[in-house]
């Protein structure tokens, strides 16, 4: 089965702290995402890559920053975590597909992330 | 800015009925997916319809795309109290790797 794997379900952190949140796949997928979820803003894409040491901005990347060194591992960094940052952070992986686009992504089951 | 955005907000059905999601976007896409949330996880990958396509089924799932309008509909037929859960579109805009999700709908199936 396809597996997604984020390293901490809960994280407590406090304001300046640097944070890593880890996203680990198992599908030899070439692209990976990190998005945040905060209750009626859905889902916003924070960064993304589609190759190993590749990444690009998505709509809310400013106070992020991510690290792809090998293909199975897309970390998001918090240089200096603020309140603002508190959220559920979920990764994710796809394949792709006919046209090079997504067709289906892959979910972690989310770290929900609070900054004090 | 979000690509999609799903319509109604929340959604409250008996068990048996059908129950309908919309989902607007703004720009053309190569193809549209439907994810599904339980509370507080991850989300799972129920459909995708391509931007060629006009209509799809899944077992009790019916998707429609018009593209011309730019949205499209998600049918849940016959519900079932597990299909309570959060409902979400997803869009690849034509040209990238961008998969941008909607708000959601929150659909709540009374037993």
């Amino acid at each position: 089965d396809v597996k997604v794997t984020q390293s901490s379900r809960y994280l407590v952190k406090r304001t300046g702290e640097k944070v890593f949140l880890e996203c680990v796949q198992d599908m030899d997928h070439e692209n990976m995402f990190w998005y945040r979820q905060d209750p009626g803003l859905g889902l916003r894409l924070i960064y993304f890559s589609y190759d190993v040491k590749m990444k690009e901005k998505g709509d809310i990347p400013e106070g992020y920053s991510v690290s792809r060194e090998k293909k199975e591992r897309f970390s998001l960094i918090l240089e200096s975590a603020s309140t603002n940052q508190t959220s559920m952070y979920l990764c994710a992986s796809s394949l792709v597909g006919r046209g090079l686009t997504n067709e289906k992504l892959f979910f972690g089951s989310g770290t929900q992330l609070s900054v004090l | 800015s979000q690509q999609g955005e799903e319509d109604p907000q929340a959604l409250s059905i008996q068990e048996g009925e059908n129950a309908t999601m919309n989902c607007s976007y703004k720009t053309s896409i190569n193809n549209l997916q439907w994810y599904r949330q339980n509370s507080g996880r991850g989300l799972v990958h129920l459909i995708l319809i391509r931007s060629n396509e006009r209509e799809k089924h899944s077992g009790r799932l019916r998707v429609t795309l018009d593209t011309s309008k730019k949205s499209s509909s998600l049918l849940i037929t016959a519900s079932r109290a597990a299909d309570t859960a959060s409902y979400f579109c997803a869009t690849d805009a034509t040209g990238g790797f961008k998969t941008i999700f909607g708000a959601g709908t929150r659909l709540f199936v009374k037993a």
